[in-house]
């Protein structure tokens, strides 16, 4: 079975500022991750995901997520928050690049001005 | 289309009241997902498809759920006899093979 932890519900932070959104997986084979965005009244985003290969992953809006197997952490960072990141991320781990996904709860960031 | 397209966007029933939910996926994508969406929880696994065929439907939470692709492309999710519990954003996603999922705005489904 797999499952996500992403810690802390809820994030704020100011403009300019780094982000650090957390996620923690468990899975009992080598893992697909992936990292969502959700805006008010819309579909999730994919920001980026880790498959193989750079450990390191870089996505959309200047967004990144290391991959470390030892602490079984994916968690998504950004040098500096602008407004327009406020939004739901939600982590998610799978067996492979196509289908079931395990999602986490979720979790809000506000960026303040 | 040029994305993932449900319908309706809301959808108010009755208790005991049966309702399908449509999903359009992207143009080409083979699978096809369902997830349900509770609200200050992440999406949670239903069923997908690739092509028309069936793949895992262990996510679904007893037998008053269904779900078909018959052509490949559109699906619809069907929930019989609806009660309360059923309430909850329903979201349909698609994929091609070397991405992840585009997903729909979803369906609100309210119980009452």
């Amino acid at each position: 079975a797999q499952s996500v932890t992403q810690l802390g519900s809820h994030v704020s932070v100011s403009e300019g500022a780094l982000v650090l959104l957390r996620c923690n997986y468990s899975s009992s084979v080598p893992p697909y991750l992936f990292w969502y965005v959700q805006y008010p009244n819309q579909g999730l985003q994919l920001l980026l995901k880790y498959t193989t290969g750079a450990t390191l992953v870089k996505g959309i809006n200047g967004f990144e997520a290391e991959f470390k197997k030892s602490e079984t952490s994916f968690h998504l960072t950004k040098p500096s928050a602008h407004m327009s990141d406020a939004a739901e991320y939600f982590c998610a781990v799978s067996k492979s690049n196509a289908g079931k996904s395990t999602f986490g709860d979720g979790t809000t960031l506000t960026v303040k001005p | 289309g040029a994305g993932v397209s449900q319908s309706p966007r809301y959808k108010v029933t009755k208790r005991g009241q049966d309702v399908a939910l449509r999903c359009d996926p992207i143009s080409g994508h083979v699978s096809l997902y369902w997830y349900r969406q509770a609200l200050g929880q992440g999406p949670e696994f239903l069923t997908y498809f690739n092509y028309e065929a069936q793949q895992d439907k262990s996510g679904l939470p007893n037998d008053r759920f269904s779900a078909e692709r018959p052509e490949g492309s559109i699906s619809t999710l069907t929930i019989q006899r609806t009660e309360q519990r059923d309430s909850a954003m329903y979201r349909c996603a698609s994929s091609s093979m070397n991405y992840g999922y585009t997903f729909g705005s979803g369906t609100r489904l309210t119980v009452v």
